[in-house]
């Protein structure tokens, strides 16, 4: 089972600003890797397939990148409502599974 | 709108099973699975399954295999999930998530893909 680990596990940002949050795969998943984010009391929701293509109605401020065992989520200026947790996904290898989580909190 | 619209809250004892439903509206049920998802209290995600909502094929994560049982009822959109022998640590939020058909290995019969829409959730608590 290949294990994601993300980090950081808290990351604090003043709004407007970027925001980087990062995932690495235990072996190769090649693009095969997915964003979520969860707001407290709600479900996940997709925002990036394939390592880098933005799901249904994400906004362009949210982009993916990396391939391979490396890969970043960035937010490029942060609103209030981006202030949540962000779970990356390899669907590479069966069964796909999660990172533990970065929680991105204001600063 | 895709919608996927979960059973209610349930509370079980130990050892009770405890079965959740996903009413699916807004796209055709048949070409799409559905994967089961949860996530014990302050935790992470954790999948538990797949079902193929177009001819029922199951994939199951290991750790469940033998106390997960995932089914759909296509002449209501609705998928299932049964899970029994419940314990403590089964106490979490549960999951259903559409799974795009384009995903779906073939030559393994695995589902290999993300999840792109989700349902509310439904909280299964275990307690004596």
């Amino acid at each position: 089972e290949i294990v994601m680990t993300q980090s950081p596990a808290t990351l604090s940002v003043s709004p407007g600003e970027r925001a980087t949050l990062s995932c690495r795969a235990s072996q190769s998943v090649s693009s095969n890797l997915a964003w979520y984010q969860q707001k407290p009391g709600q479900a996940p929701r997709l925002l990036i397939y394939g390592a880098s293509t933005r799901a249904t109605g994400i906004p362009a401020r949210f982009s993916g990148s990396g391939s391979g065992t490396e890969f970043t989520l960035t937010i490029s200026s942060l609103q209030s409502e981006d202030f949540a947790v962000y779970y990356c996904q390899q669907y590479n290898n069966w069964p796909g599974t999660f990172g533990q989580g970065t929680k991105l909190e204001i600063k | 709108q895709v919608q996927l619209v979960q059973s209610g809250a349930e509370v079980k004892k130990p050892g009770a099973s405890v079965k959740v439903s996903c009413k699916a509206s807004g796209y055709t049920f048949t070409s799409y699975g559905i994967s089961w998802v949860r996530q014990a209290p302050g935790q992470g995600l954790e999948w538990m399954g797949w079902i193929s909502a177009y001819n029922g094929n199951t994939n199951y994560a290991q750790k469940l295999q033998g106390r997960v049982t995932m089914t759909t009822d296509t002449s209501t959109s609705t998928a299932y999930m049964e899970l029994r022998s419940l314990r403590s640590d089964d106490t979490a939020v549960y999951y259903c998530a559409r799974t795009p058909t384009q995903y779906y290995d073939i030559l393994t019969g695995y589902y290999k893909g993300p999840f792109d829409y989700w349902g509310q959730g439904t909280l299964v608590t275990v307690s004596s």
